[in-house]
């Protein structure tokens, strides 16, 4: 099992471009989030997803919309990047039949705004 | 709004030291899990506390949950390069809230 994979790693924007970050994760999981790790502000939650065909905002949606078409993927979108979204984006899953919401982590996606 | 306070922020020993990092609320949470994150990578779960006062081993690791589940520390005897990364702890508050309170983590450089 590959886990939670994330494409792209890195990504370098110019202010006002768009991209579509994926994450997709082959253990079935129900739940998915995207966050944003930036030096001293720990993660932050922006979107999550319940279940396919479900999204809803978290901590920081602001700039961000998401999708989940299919049960394993989950795609963070940015419409008009801003210097203020770069950041490293992560992805997470979890099982619903989990007591505890215990996450599996992708990667990370690097992404710079300029 | 459930905060979770870690302390300290960074943590800086020799090859061979012991260390105490600590995760704190005025929050219960009804559990407690503790993520390693290396450089690079996304954070990797070490262990769950569900029960008040409860203590995990991992090897060198010991993880023990407050008897309030308010708090939880993590201890790691005999440090190791390979135990450098941030410690990230982050709480469930229970029911069907699908979302975790993540801490902001302790890093750790092990220098050998």
């Amino acid at each position: 099992n590959a886990g939670v994979t994330q494409t792209p790693k890195f990504r370098v924007l110019k202010t006002g471009q768009s991209m579509t970050l994926l994450c997709a994760q082959d253990m079935n999981h129900e739940y998915m989030y995207w966050y944003r790790q930036d030096p001293g502000m720990g993660l932050r939650l922006i979107h999550y997803s319940v279940g396919e065909g479900t999204t809803a905002k978290g901590e920081v949606p602001d700039g961000y919309n998401v999708s989940r078409l299919k049960k394993q993927n989950f795609l963070l979108g940015l419409e008009s990047a801003a210097p203020s979204q770069t950041s490293v984006y992560f992805c997470a899953s979890s099982l619903a039949d989990s007591k505890n919401y215990e996450q599996y982590f992708g990667p990370g996606t690097r992404l710079t705004v300029t | 709004t459930q905060l979770l306070e870690q302390s300290p922020q960074f943590l800086s020993i020799q090859e061979g030291e012991n260390l105490t990092v600590y995760c704190n609320s005025s929050s219960v949470f009804s559990s407690l899990q503790w993520y390693r994150q290396e450089p690079g990578e996304g954070p990797v779960l070490l262990v769950t506390v569900v029960t008040g006062g409860e203590v995990k081993k991992l090897k060198r690791l010991t993880f023990q949950f407050g008897d309030a589940r308010k708090d939880s520390s993590l201890h790691i005897t005999a440090a190791q390069p390979g135990d450098t990364g941030l410690y990230l702890c982050a709480g469930h508050s229970g029911g069907s809230n699908y979302k975790l309170t993540f801490g902001k983590g302790t890093l750790l450089t092990v220098n050998p």
